[in-house]
């Protein structure tokens, strides 16, 4: 059974950028069939799809994100990353990674996701 | 963008009750591409439907999707307590994918 985990630290100062890395396991990262996805969402707010990336390191975003974002992975680590750049406490939010596929892109499983807090 | 708003906010029912959750789009849904999720206290979100009707592997029956275009219905048909939590929907058929702002459906 495939599953997610984030990782990283739970605080970042504002402007430095977030980084945070999804495990996979049970599964392969390298699969032509499927994409990984990063999701936020801040407290008492609704998720936002923050961005995607193939397995052959193919990204792309939300448009709204795109000018911080970078979602970079690693197939023989088998794991996919994000940073995010000059972060605000508006960005503050439980990040998590999910899978989906490359046509049919609903997101299934989901990792437990990652408390992450913008403050100096 | 497309928006999806999601009615009621809150529904406070009891176990054993019949609900019927709203997600209304802004503009029509492509393909029906509509999913919904639940998300209980603590946890990640759950997929529960996927193309506005469709369970997911091993969702119960008495979850239920249904709508197209602008407006889909996720019916449970009889709470149990492990029902109570957060739902929301999600569309996919635009190149920006959004989520609902939730519907909370808590114990009375």
């Amino acid at each position: 059974q495939l599953q997610l985990q984030e990782s990283g630290p739970g605080l970042v100062k504002p402007s430095e950028t977030l980084s945070l890395t999804c495990a996979v396991s049970g599964g392969s990262f390298s699969n032509t069939t499927y994409y990984g996805a990063w999701i936020r969402q801040p407290p008492g707010k609704a998720l936002q799809w923050i961005g995607s990336i193939s397995y052959t390191g193919s990204a792309f975003y939300n448009p709204s994100l795109r000018s911080r974002v970078t979602i970079s992975g690693n197939t023989s680590k088998n794991q996919f990353s994000l940073d995010l750049n000059s972060v605000t406490a508006a960005d503050s939010a439980i990040y998590y990674c999910a899978r989906h596929h490359r046509y049919r892109n609903y997101f299934d499983p989901w990792g437990q996701g990652i408390l992450v807090a913008v403050s100096s | 963008e497309l928006v999806l708003t999601q009615s009621p906010g809150t529904l406070s029912l009891s176990p054993g009750d019949r609900v019927t959750l709203s997600c209304r789009a802004s503009q029509r849904v492509s393909s029906n591409y509509l999913a919904w999720y639940q998300q209980r206290p603590g946890q990640p979100p759950r997929l529960l439907i996927y193309g506005a009707s469709v369970r997911a592997t091993g969702i119960p029956d008495r979850f239920s999707g249904s709508g197209s275009g602008t407006d889909f219905t996720l019916t449970i048909s009889r709470l149990e307590p492990e029902d109570f939590a957060v739902y929301y929907c999600q569309q996919y058929g635009s190149s920006l994918w959004t989520f609902g702002q939730g519907t909370k459906v808590e114990i009375k």
